[in-house]
C-alpha cells in the first residue's frame, strides 16, 4: 500500500539556520503530495502542496519539489525563525482517492 | 471564513461512559474525515464520508466506535463504552470532493481523556 517516510525527529536548529526535512513516498500511481504543519494545541494546517512531477510548492518561505525519479518531497527553508517551531507532516493522496496517507511527523524546535 | 468547528475542545470522563464528539465541516465541502492522534500511533484515519455517506471505516478500532453524518453540516463520533486506551486527540477535517488534489482542512481537535 501507499506509505510516507519522514526524517526522524526531533530536529533542533538555531534561528536563521537552513532547514531540510526529508520525505520519501511509495505509491502505485501519481499522487498529490502535501506538507502540513501543526502548532501546539492546534489542528494540522496545509503548508504547501504539489500535484504533479517537478511541481514546486511554496509558502511562507518553505519550498518542496515533487521528484518522481527519487519519489521524494523534501521540505526546505533558507532561514528559519523561532515561530517555525512546530510538528511537520508529509502526506500523499492518490488521484481519485481522498484519503491522506501521513508520515509520522517531524518535531522542529528553533532556538533564538 | 469559518473553518472546521469541533466540540468540545476538551473532554474528561470516566471509563464506561458514552462520549460524543461533534464536527461542523466547512460549508460546501463534501468530504469529511475523522482522525485520532496519539504519541504511540501518530495520526490515524478512522473513517471518512463523501456526500454524507461513509466510504471507508476500516480505521475504526472496534464496535465501540461509531460515526454518523446526518446532513452536510454535522457529524458525530461516538464511543460507547469508553476505555482509557481511547484517550487521544480526535480531529475532524473536511475537503471539497474531487480527485485527491484538494487539501483537507482540520479543526482544532478534541482532547479526550478517559480516566
Amino acid at each position: 500500500g501507499d506509505s510516507v517516510t519522514q526524517m526522524e525527529g526531533p530536529v533542533t536548529l538555531s534561528e536563521e539556520a537552513f532547514l531540510t526535512i526529508n520525505c520519501t513516498y511509495t505509491a502505485t500511481g501519481y499522487p498529490s503530495l502535501f506538507w502540513y504543519v501543526q502548532y501546539p494545541g492546534e489542528g494540522l494546517q496545509l503548508l504547501l502542496k504539489a500535484t504533479k512531477a517537478d511541481d514546486k510548492g511554496s509558502n511562507k518561505g518553505f519550498e518542496a519539489t515533487y521528484r518522481k525519479e527519487t519519489t521524494s518531497f523534501h521540505l526546505e527553508k533558507g532561514s528559519v525563525q523561532v515561530s517555525d517551531s512546530a510538528v511537520y507532516f508529509c502526506a500523499l493522496s492518490d488521484k481519485g482517492a481522498q484519503k491522506l496517507v501521513f508520515g509520522q511527523g517531524t518535531r522542529l524546535t528553533i532556538n533564538p | 471564513d469559518a473553518g472546521v468547528i469541533q466540540s468540545p475542545r476538551h473532554e474528561v470522563t470516566e471509563m464506561g461512559q458514552e462520549v460524543t464528539l461533534r464536527c461542523k465541516p466547512i460549508s460546501g465541502h463534501n468530504s469529511l474525515f475523522w482522525y485520532r492522534q496519539t504519541m504511540m500511533r501518530g495520526l490515524e484515519l478512522l473513517i471518512y464520508f463523501n456526500n454524507n455517506v461513509p466510504i471507508d471505516d476500516s480505521g475504526m478500532p472496534e464496535d465501540r466506535f461509531s460515526a454518523k453524518m446526518p446532513n452536510a453540516s454535522f457529524s458525530t463520533l461516538k464511543i460507547q463504552p469508553s476505555e482509557p486506551r481511547d484517550s487521544a486527540v480526535y480531529f475532524c477535517a473536511s475537503s471539497p470532493s474531487g480527485t485527491g488534489e484538494q487539501p483537507q482542512h482540520f479543526g482544532d481537535g478534541t482532547r479526550l481523556s478517559i480516566l
